[in-house]
């Protein structure tokens, strides 16, 4: 199983590019995320959908957009970078069983730098 | 709102010492708590988690218990090895409500950073 697939791993963009983090699952989990991490900050949810054709906000959405058209695949999008967006973007599925406390599986992370 | 505290980094140990991160929370209700790792160049794997007052957690020699009363969930390893060097967060699920999910919205700690030398 490859279980939790991001791509890709480096980009750099300059201020008002957009671009869109690819996020792709094989473990048939209902539950994704978006989560990015900065120094000192730890990891904080942006996106998240409990499945096909559901998606809400998480602690820090704006500058984000995000689709779930099947269950495999939940792309984040930037419309227009800012340099405040430069981090490391992780997605993480999971079970949706367990009244939530089915451990996420994590993908290797986006380092993506906006100039 | 939830929140998740962890002592602050690095820290760096020698080989086989005895390892504590600290870690406590402020929720209402009984969340559910959990240690992920990150490995360098890595995204994060569960390491223990702890769903209810006075469990124990345990993976890889790692430990924690979850402690209502004084809202922590400490992670300890008895002989550490260079292999443990990673960042280790600390993290919170909940709390739920009757019949309710969080759907594995996570609050993280900042994380701290383990460097263990031969």
């Amino acid at each position: 199983n490859a279980g939790v697939t991001q791509t890709p791993k480096f980009q750099v963009l300059k201020t008002g590019q957009s671009m869109t983090l690819q996020c792709a699952q094989d473990m048939n989990h209902e539950y994704m995320s978006w989560y990015r991490q900065d120094p000192g900050m730890g990891l904080r949810l942006i996106h998240y959908s409990v499945g096909a054709g559901i998606t809400d906000q998480g602690e820090v959405p704006n500058g984000y957009n995000v689709s779930r058209s099947t269950t495999e695949d939940f792309p984040l999008r930037l419309l227009s970078a800012a340099p405040s967006q430069t981090s490391v973007y992780f997605c993480a599925s999971s079970y949706s069983g367990d009244r939530g406390n089915s451990p996420l599986h994590f993908g290797n992370g986006t380092r993506l730098t906006v100039t | 709102g939830n929140s998740v505290t962890q002592m602050e980094g690095p820290v760096t140990l020698s080989e086989e010492a005895f390892l504590t991160i600290n870690c406590t929370y402020t929720a209402t209700g009984y969340p559910s708590l959990f240690w992920y790792v990150q490995y360098p160049g890595e995204g994060l794997q569960l390491l223990l988690k702890a769903t209810k007052a006075d469990d124990k957690g345990s993976n890889k020699g790692f430990e924690a218990t979850y402690r209502k009363e004084t809202t922590s969930f400490h992670l300890e390893k008895g002989s550490v090895q260079v292999s443990d060097s990673a960042v280790y967060f600390c993290a919170l699920i909940g709390p739920h409500n009757a019949g309710g999910t969080s759907y594995g919205k996570l609050t993280f700690g900042q994380g701290t950073i383990l460097t263990v030398h031969p």
